[in-house]
């Protein structure tokens, strides 16, 4: 079975303070993706990046960068020099083939508070 | 604009009487699924379907029906609610290949008294 961990259930940072959200993913499959995705207060979801299990390259996006490392199973997600507008509910997703079918399993989510 | 559309968006309702909660994705996507979230336990699958006239259980089906008579279309319904299944109800859709992005709609609240 699939499992996906955000151990940290809320953070506050103050603004411009970098912060670094955990994932932490189980499954027996060689082949799977890896997803966050962003929910502001607005409450729609919004996807932020995809990974595939064999593209253990870093990924940076302006303020946004990701680290996947296979050897301990996580796809942490970090925001340098947060700002207020980064205050949301971040989602990590793990989505495997099940008996051919896509399995989509999403951890309990990270709430994020920006401090101005 | 590509889009997907549930409504309603706001339901109040009461114990036991039947309701359907419509989605529609206009980007000719294969795969659609309906998530409920719930405060601590995030999202959870409820049901989906990877095409017209094939729907499978997700992790949380009991008390829910689906149907996928047209590829754009994919209605929630809830036979008899209880008030257990008051949440935050999403539906999302993608292309059917494994590992692309979920577009999700803007999510019906639901409340069962």
């Amino acid at each position: 079975a699939q499992k996906v961990t955000q151990a940290q259930t809320e953070i506050s940072v103050v603004e411009k303070e970098d912060v670094t959200l955990d994932c932490v993913y189980e499954t027996r499959d060689t082949t799977y993706y890896l997803f966050w995705y962003k929910q502001p207060p607005s409450g729609e979801l919004v996807f932020l990046i995809r990974r595939n299990s064999f593209d253990e390259q870093n990924e940076i996006s302006g303020r946004y960068s990701w680290n996947f490392q296979k050897s301990t199973s996580s796809f942490n997600f970090t925001i340098t020099a947060s700002q207020v507008v980064d205050s949301a509910v971040y989602f990590c997703a793990l989505s495997v083939l099940d008996f051919g079918n896509e399995k989509l399993t999403f951890g309990t989510g990270t709430r994020l508070t920006i401090i101005p | 604009e590509a889009q997907v559309t549930q409504n309603p968006r706001y339901l109040i309702t009461v114990t036991g009487k039947k309701l359907t909660v419509t989605c529609s994705q206009n980007m000719n996507h294969e795969y659609m699924s309906w998530y409920r979230q719930d405060p601590g336990l995030g999202l959870r699958q409820i049901y989906y379907s990877m095409n017209v006239e094939v729907t499978d259980k997700g992790d949380v089906p009991e008390g829910y029906k689906v149907s996928r008579k047209e590829k754009r279309n994919f209605p929630l319904i809830l036979e008899s609610p209880s008030p257990n299944q008051t949440s935050l109800y999403f539906c999302a859709s993608s292309f059917g290949t494994p590992g692309n992005e979920q577009f999700f709609g803007p999510g019906t609240r639901l409340t069962v008294l």
